[in-house]
């Protein structure tokens, strides 16, 4: 069976500071991968999602950005934090031959 | 463009009530797909079922239940007998065949409280 994984489960930053998020599927080989950011109000946001190593396509252009350097592997990173990035971030995989997204257990990111 | 709304944002209800869901969408596309998630406390987004648009067949699981009505662009969802487990915030989303990304479109989400 297939399992995402997502880590830190929470992490607080001062502002200005780096970011790197993990996320790993195991089960499956090249899923799509995707990063939403949920912020209060609950609405969720695509951020990125990659169809294979090295291809990241970028729905929102903002502080962040995001690599996938092994197949099951897509990291989302932010050179300098802002207060805005705040929020609660989830990593989704889908089956290449497949049509729904499954998700992770998410990060909450606290900017301060 | 590809829309849903889930014009309920929150639902209080008591346990063992039914409660239901409301999500309408909109496409132009004709080959599209419908999915429910959960959204409990911890966070993590739990597939609940996905209807394909080719069939509009209701369907029911335990206490859940969908109810896809193409002629009203809806896809609602109905929880019998309701229990404090199912306090959750759900989530409605389509997506599109065309172009074979299958991103989906969410709404904003129905946040759902019983109470013992």
């Amino acid at each position: 069976s297939q399992t995402i994984h997502q880590w830190p489960a929470t992490l607080v930053q001062p502002v200005g500071s780096p970011l790197s998020l993990e996320c790993t599927v195991e089960g499956t080989s090249n899923p799509n991968l995707y990063w939403y950011r949920q912020a209060a109000g609950r609405g969720l946001q695509l951020l990125f999602y990659s169809v294979g190593i090295g291809q990241i396509s970028s729905e929102v252009p903002q502080n962040l950005s995001a690599s996938r350097p092994q197949d099951r592997q897509f990291i989302l990173s932010s050179k300098k934090l802002l207060l805005s990035d705040s929020g609660f971030y989830l990593c989704a995989w889908r089956r290449t031959s497949g049509i729904q997204q499954f998700f992770g257990p998410g990060t909450r990111l606290t900017v301060l | 463009a590809q829309k849903v709304t889930q014009a309920q944002t929150e639902i209080s209800v008591v346990e063992k009530e039914d409660v239901t869901l409301d999500c309408v969408y909109e496409t132009r596309d004709t080959t599209y797909y419908l999915f429910w998630y959960k959204q409990p406390p911890s966070g993590e987004l739990v597939f609940l079922i996905r209807r394909n648009s080719f069939d509009e067949q209701n369907e029911i699981s335990g206490r859940y239940s969908w109810n896809f009505q193409k002629s009203t662009s809806s896809f609602n969802f109905t929880i019998t007998a309701s229990q404090v487990v199912d306090s959750a915030v759900y989530f409605c989303a389509l997506s599109e065949a065309s172009g074979g990304s299958y991103i989906p479109t969410f709404g904003r989400g129905t946040s759902l409280i019983v109470h013992p």
